[in-house]
């Protein structure tokens, strides 16, 4: 599988901040990246993706695309203890079809 | 919105029997499946890929011999634990698709499946 990196964590966030999840990935050829959220014991959530250069907003979630640097992140403003969790960076793989997961970034909110 | 169902969600077997989780994709045809084994505090593994009708492509490294792998219909795909160990007890998730993700597709996962070896 296609190498994906992203700094465990934990990342600790006070409530209302912004948390910043960073992930690099290896594959030239990745088109599309998404990013889960995962509750401990459960399956993975799809938060947003994100195809082209540059920002995507989606609430208080934004993700950001630099493929030159083959580099994406996703923030996540006003942070709420519920958004305590393992968030995914998944990219593409060249078939369209599979995902190669990162190992995640734990999130604590702290109130 | 489109559910993917797993069963059972736990199961707990005996070392050296062979245990079945099923995927169920409820109101959408998945041409295609996949099966993903998480172990505690990694990242999702990509067993193998299975479209419907034909047979599975697997990962390197990833025994096809050991996990059997059926997608017979466009609703419904199994994986088999044959001869299963304790080190084979995980976090096994499927997820699906009707089609590829970069033509706007939207893959689905389902709950996951705990199996302990014992």
């Amino acid at each position: 599988q296609k190498e994906v990196e992203q700094n465990s964590g934990p990342l600790s966030v006070p409530e209302g901040a912004i948390a910043s999840l960073n992930c690099t990935y290896s594959d030239r050829g990745s088109q599309s990246f998404f990013w889960y959220r995962q509750y401990s014991g459960k399956s993975p959530e799809l938060i947003m993706s994100i195809y082209s250069n540059g920002d995507k907003e989606d609430g208080r979630f934004t993700a950001q695309l630099n493929k030159a640097s083959q580099y994406v992140s996703l923030l996540i403003r006003d942070s709420q203890p519920s958004d305590s969790a393992t968030y995914l960076c998944a990219p593409l793989s060249n078939s369209g079809y599979a995902l190669n997961f990162g190992k995640g970034t734990s999130l604590l909110v702290t109130p | 919105g489109a559910v993917v169902s797993q069963h059972p969600s736990r199961v707990i077997c005996k070392s050296g029997t062979s245990v079945k989780i099923e995927c169920r994709s409820l109101d959408f045809q998945a041409t295609t499946m996949f099966w993903y084994r998480q172990f505690p505090k990694q990242s999702l593994m990509l067993m193998a890929t299975s479209n419907e009708g034909s047979k599975a492509t697997y990962e390197q490294g990833v025994e096809k011999d050991k996990f059997l792998i059926n997608h017979a219909s466009l609703t419904l795909s199994t994986l088999t634990v044959t001869s299963a160990h304790p080190e084979d007890s995980s976090f096994y998730i499927c997820s699906a698709t009707g089609g590829s993700l970069d033509s706007g597709n939207t893959i689905y996962f389902g709950e996951g499946s705990w199996l302990t070896v014992v």
